[in-house]
């Protein structure tokens, strides 16, 4: 496509249940990143892949989370026994190579109830 | 660590004025820093980066920014706000290094533009 694409746009999940967030980067591009944005916040950085490789995952939260990209396009975003707390907009962002601009796609809203 | 403050959480300006939108850095060295916009439903758009080259940079939309070491800021202008620049918008600055690109945002500044 011509964007990052991600699904589903939005998201209402039971607390304690297991949710797998997708995102279909730009054809041909070797970085992926994932960010969260909690209302009224900026996007804060979780995780970043080159390839198939996850190179910086500092900024997961916890071990609940978890994401991969097993053939370096598409990923999925992995969050077990999920809280209230984890209600955000989820943002995954592409770069042609990892120091180019990061287009991002339009998010996931995740609403833990 | 690298962060910015962005100084007004919202700012309100009438069409056709300026818009001045400020952000100041924290680096312990030159940065790369951007602005990126945020349309309510739609994905983050990137305005306009600063890489070490021209401190006056000039993006998209009439927008334009100034890097200024001496102040470690880099606040958004443009002359003449139209109401399609309502909006949310960021200033970002990249941490590079050890084999990481993380962007990390400033909290955002609402642009109201009032006809």
């Amino acid at each position: 496509g011509a964007g990052v694409s991600q699904t589903p746009s939005n998201k209402v999940t039971e607390k304690g249940k297991y949710v797998e967030l997708r995102c279909d980067p730009i054809s041909g591009h070797t970085a992926l990143y994932w960010y969260r944005q909690s209302l009224g916040q900026g996007p804060e950085f979780l995780i970043y892949f080159q390839g198939t490789g996850a190179a910086d995952d500092s900024g997961l939260p916890n071990d609940r989370f978890f994401a991969v990209r097993p053939e370096g396009s598409v990923s999925t975003l992995k969050i077990q026994r999920t809280e209230r707390g984890d209600s955000a907009v989820y943002l995954c962002a592409s770069s042609l190579l990892p120091n180019t601009e990061a287009f991002f796609g339009q998010g996931t809203r995740l609403t833990v109830v | 660590a690298q962060s910015v403050t962005q100084l007004d959480s919202h700012v309100s300006v009438s069409e056709g004025t300026p818009v001045l939108l400020r952000c100041n850095y924290s680096s312990s060295y030159s940065p790369s820093l951007f602005w990126y916009v945020q349309h309510p439903n739609k994905g983050l758009q990137l305005l306009l980066k600063y890489t070490s080259a021209a401190t006056l940079v000039k993006g998209i939309n009439g927008f334009e920014a100034e890097f200024k070491k001496s102040e470690t800021s880099f606040h958004l202008t443009k002359p003449s706000a139209h109401m399609s620049d309502a909006a949310e918008y960021f200033c970002v600055v990249k941490t590079s290094g050890a084999g990481s690109y993380q962007l990390t945002f400033g909290k955002g500044t609402k642009l109201s533009v009032i006809p």
